[in-house]
């Protein structure tokens, strides 16, 4: 079945450093693929997304490109903000699905 | 624009008894989809509901049932509550047009569930 597999966590990180989380799916066809970010005590936001092969998604500073070859879409940011302290969620919808498959989460915290 | 909203916030209870989570989708939206989050997990897909009719459900057992409405607006209901029950569950809405593919999924804060 799908699945996506993301980096664990938690990534600790000082305020102004680079950020990659790292995010690889199995799923057949070509899913459109998502980040989500997800702040203490919050629901889900949609942070970018991509629908086909070497789409760049962008938002808010973050990056992620969408490779077929790879079967990846790793999420970057240059310079990170003790703000963007949250759990990340990589996920993946099929074509004509219905259902999101979530990776597991990583979860990132920016010391100032 | 009104975004995904879910009621309550917070509830408890006790196993063996029935819960009804209730979410209003996003303006222009007419799919809500529910997931289950466990603590440190991702979300899990428990099903959707398109056209006032369940479009797919994930590995939950029938005591996950769900209704929606004509407005869109959908319930969750859990019967016969057991210790695991305890999650958050998200509500998800999107637009689904005639292909009927990939829609992104928007969510709302979600109803923190505690089984006791």
């Amino acid at each position: 079945g799908d699945s996506v597999t993301q980096m664990e966590g938690p990534v600790t990180l000082s305020e102004e450093a680079f950020l990659t989380i790292n995010c690889t799916y199995t799923a057949t066809g070509y899913p459109s693929l998502f980040w989500y970010v997800q702040y203490p005590g919050e629901g889900l936001q949609l942070l970018l997304k991509a629908t086909k092969a070497d789409d760049k998604g962008s938002n808010k500073g973050f990056e992620a490109t969408y490779r077929k070859e790879t079967t990846s879409f790793h999420l970057e940011k240059g310079s990170v903000q003790v703000s963007d302290s949250a759990v990340y969620f990589c996920a993946l919808i099929k074509a004509a699905g219905n259902k999101l498959t979530f990776g597991g989460g990583t979860r990132v915290l920016v010391k100032p | 624009e009104t975004g995904v909203t879910q009621s309550p916030t917070h509830l408890i209870k006790t196993r063996g008894q029935q819960v009804t989570l209730r979410c209003s989708s996003q303006s222009g939206h007419n799919t809500v989809s529910w997931y289950q989050q466990a603590l440190g997990q991702g979300p899990q897909f428990i099903f959707q509901y398109y056209r006032e009719e369940e479009n797919g459900r994930g590995n939950f057992p029938p005591r996950f049932s769900g209704l929606q409405f004509p407005n869109y607006s959908s319930e969750l209901n859990v019967n016969a509550l057991e210790l695991d029950d305890s999650a958050l569950y998200l509500c998800a809405s999107s637009f689904k047009g005639a292909s009927g593919s990939r829609e992104t999924q928007y969510f709302g804060p979600g109803t923190r569930l505690l089984v006791l």
